[in-house]
């Protein structure tokens, strides 16, 4: 079954850029998208199509993706963007999500 | 505004069943795949199931298929999922989803569900 793998943690400072990074087998071949999950919160979809922002999301959010790798980044951190941030791609009819990687803002 | 709203979660038996439904508003739901995706509390988010617009496709992870049944009204804007022989390990959150362009864009607050003697 297909993985996506992401770090556990990562720490940026406020105002720095974020950037978390998601792996798997030819994901560049697939789209790639991005959540945000804030504490007893619902996950908001912040990136679709590898670099696409829904209505609403902050230009500071962006999304890339090539090869192996998927990456979100988040320019200007601030410390509301403090959450879990969670990938997510589409391979042989089911959907599979990276484990997730929590973002503090310290 | 899109509205999606579950219910049914609930304290269930091990082997026993649980009916989970959603509830839509704001969008036409007959024009839209459908997802379930579950979350142990505290941990990642997995998705569950998937059904086609005119319910003529269903998909299933591996660990549900053959237990759950994921299911459609659109003439009452109604999303399920039934869950039998219902295991410890379904114990999650479950999220109702509705997906576009490839990504889940909006998402319900999610029903308990909880295995248990």
């Amino acid at each position: 079954s297909y993985e996506l793998t992401q770090p556990p943690s990562v720490s940026v400072s406020p105002g720095q850029t974020a950037r978390i990074s998601c792996s798997g087998h030819k994901l560049g071949d697939k789209f790639a998208c991005w959540y945000q999950q804030k504490p007893g919160q619902s996950p908001l979809l912040v990136i679709y199509q590898d670099n696409r922002r829904p209505s609403g999301i902050p230009e500071r959010f962006s999304g890339s993706n090539s090869g192996t790798t998927a990456t979100l980044t988040i320019s200007g951190t601030q410390t509301g963007d403090e959450a879990d941030y969670y990938c997510q791609a589409w391979d042989n009819n089911t959907w599979v999500f990276g484990g997730g990687t929590k973002l503090t803002v310290l | 505004e899109e509205r999606l709203k579950e219910s049914g979660g609930g304290l269930v038996q091990p082997g026993g069943s649980l009916r989970l439904s959603c509830g839509v508003s704001g969008f036409s739901f007959s024009s839209y795949w459908m997802h379930w995706v579950r979350q142990v509390p505290g941990k990642g988010l997995e998705w569950v199931a998937n059904i086609k617009e005119d319910a003529s496709e269903t998909n299933y992870v591996a660990s549900v298929k053959g237990r759950f049944t994921i299911s459609r009204d659109n003439v009452q804007s109604l999303l399920y999922l039934q869950m039998d022989s219902v295991r410890a390990e379904d114990t999650a959150v479950y999220y109702c989803v509705k997906e576009v362009r490839y990504a889940f864009d909006s998402w319900g607050q999610g029903t308990l569900v909880t295995v248990s003697s």
